[in-house]
């Protein structure tokens, strides 16, 4: 397996531009995560998904921010409007549920918002 | 609500130095422990993992114990490489639940 995909690798956008991250999971994994990585605050989990359904966006950090999963082995995190502070590296993660459960991550996308 | 506290770094070493990295741990349940490590542009990968009390996980000579009566599971290695340096990450995850809780990351720097 190719492990967890991530398109783009590094992207860079100016304030106010709408921003779409994408991500691929590990074919079988039915849990996937988006984590937000900056220097300030670490890794943030930002939204997660149980077989394509969320769960838990408590850790979205406003409206700005939208995450879908319409398939198994797609989802996107969209930012509209992007802003300077969304700058950070944002990470997929995909696992499936047996015991114990292990994430496995994706290389990430750098967003830089100018 | 859960929780991982892991000491601040960066933490420098030599080479072939002895390594510690403390982590601590709350959670309301019995949850399984994990050091994951992150390498410089890489995303996260699991480095070891326990799933019980007194299970001791390792890999690539890293050792951690999960200690419940002190609710820790600090990393340990003997003779630590320039091949080290990167950031560590505890992490801990409830049974039956797939959400994980990391810790702020420690950065090691080891220097030849």
């Amino acid at each position: 397996d190719a492990g967890v995909i991530q398109s783009p690798r590094h992207e860079v956008t100016e304030m106010g531009q709408e921003v779409t991250l994408r991500c691929k999971p590990i074919s079988g994994h039915d849990y996937l995560f988006w984590y937000r990585q900056t220097m300030m605050r670490g890794l943030e989990l930002l939204i997660y998904f149980n077989n394509n359904v969320p769960i838990d966006d408590s850790g979205m950090p406003e409206d700005r921010f939208s995450a879908k999963m319409p398939n198994a082995s797609f989802s996107t995190l969209k930012i509209q409007p992007s802003e300077p502070r969304d700058s950070a590296v944002y990470f997929c993660a995909s696992s499936w549920g047996t015991e114990p459960p292990t994430e496995y991550f994706g290389p990430g996308t750098r967003l830089t918002v100018l | 609500g859960d929780s991982v506290t892991q000491m601040e770094g960066p933490v420098t070493l030599s080479e072939e130095a002895f390594l510690t990295i403390n982590c601590t741990y709350t959670a309301t349940g019995y949850p399984s422990l994990f050091w994951y490590v992150q390498y410089p542009g890489e995303g996260l990968q699991l480095l070891l993992k326990a799933t019980k009390a007194d299970d001791k996980g390792s890999n690539k000579g890293f050792e951690a114990t999960y200690r419940k009566e002190t609710t820790s599971f600090h990393l340990e290695k003997g003779s630590v490489q320039v091949s080290d340096s990167a950031v560590y990450f505890c992490a801990l995850s409830e049974d039956n639940f797939n959400k994980f809780y990391f810790g702020s990351g420690t950065k090691l720097n080891v220097k030849p």
